[in-house]
């Protein structure tokens, strides 16, 4: 089955305490992309990658980093978290289009609910 | 900010079409109507995109005006599980650098009952 899969899907955690949520698509898209979700702001993006070892930043970037090591994975990491990141995070995947591809919509993981305290 | 207008609630019977109307009157003509759900909390979900011409698939119907400025998702038959937001977004097909980046608005909240 097609999917996008996030770890873990809810986490608690403490100031300053250094965190990561993996993300993993099984499609063998080119583009991967992480967003958070707060109330009253909708989703924003984060961090994209349009491929392995490229990366950069979206509309929200402070306080994350991202790495695309290998095409499928593209963790999110906090390095030193904090209250204002307390959201829910949603990673998502998509094919580069070109002349007579298929669709170009974007795959959602399920979201992690992050809660940092 | 997002470059269309929904509005916040619709409320649609269970079994009837919903008809869900979207306004983007500065849609320029290199791009598409693209259309996402969340149910709940729940990851986006794509339903259906186009250009100028009428869409139809598995999920739903696009009709799009001829001026392009608006646009209607049609849920032929409504069921319970459609209860979710609705996002309409404006955007190039491609997805290169910040193209990618789907800017959601705040959608239509589509409650369906019984």
């Amino acid at each position: 089955e097609a999917q996008v899969t996030q770890n873990p899907r809810y986490l608690i955690t403490v100031t300053g305490k250094k965190l990561t949520v993996t993300c993993s698509q099984n499609m063998n898209h080119e583009y991967m992309s992480w967003y958070r979700q707060d109330p009253g702001l909708g989703l924003r993006q984060i961090y994209y990658s349009m491929n392995v070892e490229v990366t950069d930043k979206g509309d929200v970037p402070e306080g994350y980093k991202v790495s695309r090591k290998e095409k499928r994975n593209f963790p999110l990491i906090l390095e030193s978290p904090s209250p204002n990141q307390t959201s829910l995070y949603f990673c998502a995947s998509s094919p580069t289009p070109s002349p007579g591809r298929g669709r170009t919509e974007a795959f959602f993981g399920q979201g992690t609910r992050l809660t940092v305290v | 900010d997002a470059k269309t207008t929904q509005p916040p609630s619709m409320d649609c019977a269970e079994g009837r079409a919903a008809n869900l109307p979207c306004n983007h009157s500065t849609i320029s003509g290199n791009e598409y109507v693209y259309w996402y759900r969340q149910i709940h909390s729940q990851g986006p979900q794509y339903i259906i995109h186009g250009l100028k011409n009428n869409e139809t698939n598995e999920m739903a119907s696009l009709i799009i005006t001829e001026d392009r400025k608006s646009s209607t998702l049609i849920l032929p038959h409504a069921t319970l599980r459609d209860t979710a937001v609705y996002y309409c977004i404006v955007r190039v097909a491609g997805y290169g650098g910040s193209q990618g980046n789907l800017i959601f608005g705040k959608g239509t909240k589509l409650s369906v009952k019984p």
